[in-house]
């Protein structure tokens, strides 16, 4: 089955702490993306790729780092400098080109909470 | 640039009533819509899409959406509702061309038996 995988579910971190969420991908897509969810304010880019390799600021990208090594995968570090970081992080993905049809694909998410 | 704004934040209705979630968006260029569904603790999946063509699309689940240009709206509908159906549902927007995908802010759909 083609999909996006996230891990962990659940993550716990202590403040001061970086912590990586992974997000996988077997759909042979060439662009994949981060998003960060708040209750009541949708989803926010945090960063993208659209090749191997290449990555680019989201909206709020401040605090967060990615790595883009492989077309299958596009972790992302939360690093200590990220002042609010407890959030519902959703990896996606999609086609790279300007047409009709780069819908995005959506991971299961990852909650990651701050002690 | 594009901005989605859905109207209501909370639609509470009773089950086997229709329903209907409101998006209205702004934008200088050609768009192509969407609509996602969330079920709690989950990731987004694609509802229907609207892309060209005939104005009304249909998608999973006995949901539908009317693209309306001159009014900048895309509301989704669905005739009769099931509690299944209770979730968080998404509008978004990326113009012609683009890469970007802008979410709106989320319409929380409560159905109640």
């Amino acid at each position: 089955d083609g999909g996006i995988t996230q891990s962990p579910k659940y993550l716990f971190r202590k403040e001061g702490q970086n912590v990586t969420l992974s997000c996988e991908q077997n759909l042979n897509h060439d662009a994949m993306y981060w998003y960060r969810q708040d209750p009541g304010q949708g989803l926010r880019l945090i960063y993208y790729s659209q090749i191997v390799n290449d990555f680019q600021k989201g909206d709020i990208a401040e605090g967060y780092s990615v790595s883009r090594e492989k077309k299958e995968s596009f972790p992302l570090t939360v690093t200590s400098a990220q002042k609010n970081p407890t959030a519902f992080y959703l990896c996606a993905s999609s086609v790279y080109d300007g047409g009709p049809y780069n819908e995005q694909f959506f991971g299961p998410g990852t909650r990651l909470t701050v002690l | 640039a594009q901005s989605v704004t859905q109207l209501d934040s909370q639609v509470p209705v009773f089950e086997e009533a229709p329903v209907e979630l409101r998006c209205n968006y702004s934008s200088s260029v050609s768009v192509y819509l969407f609509w996602y569904v969330q079920y709690p603790n989950q990731g987004l999946q694609l509802l229907l899409k609207y892309l060209s063509g005939s104005t009304l699309v249909k998608g999973i689940n006995g949901f539908e959406a009317e693209f309306n240009k001159s009014q900048t709206s895309f509301h989704l509908r669905k005739p009769s509702v099931h509690i299944s159906d209770t979730a968080e549902y998404f509008c978004a927007v990326r113009g012609t061309g683009g890469f970007k995908t802008i979410f709106g802010a989320g319409t929380r759909l409560f159905v109640k038996a």
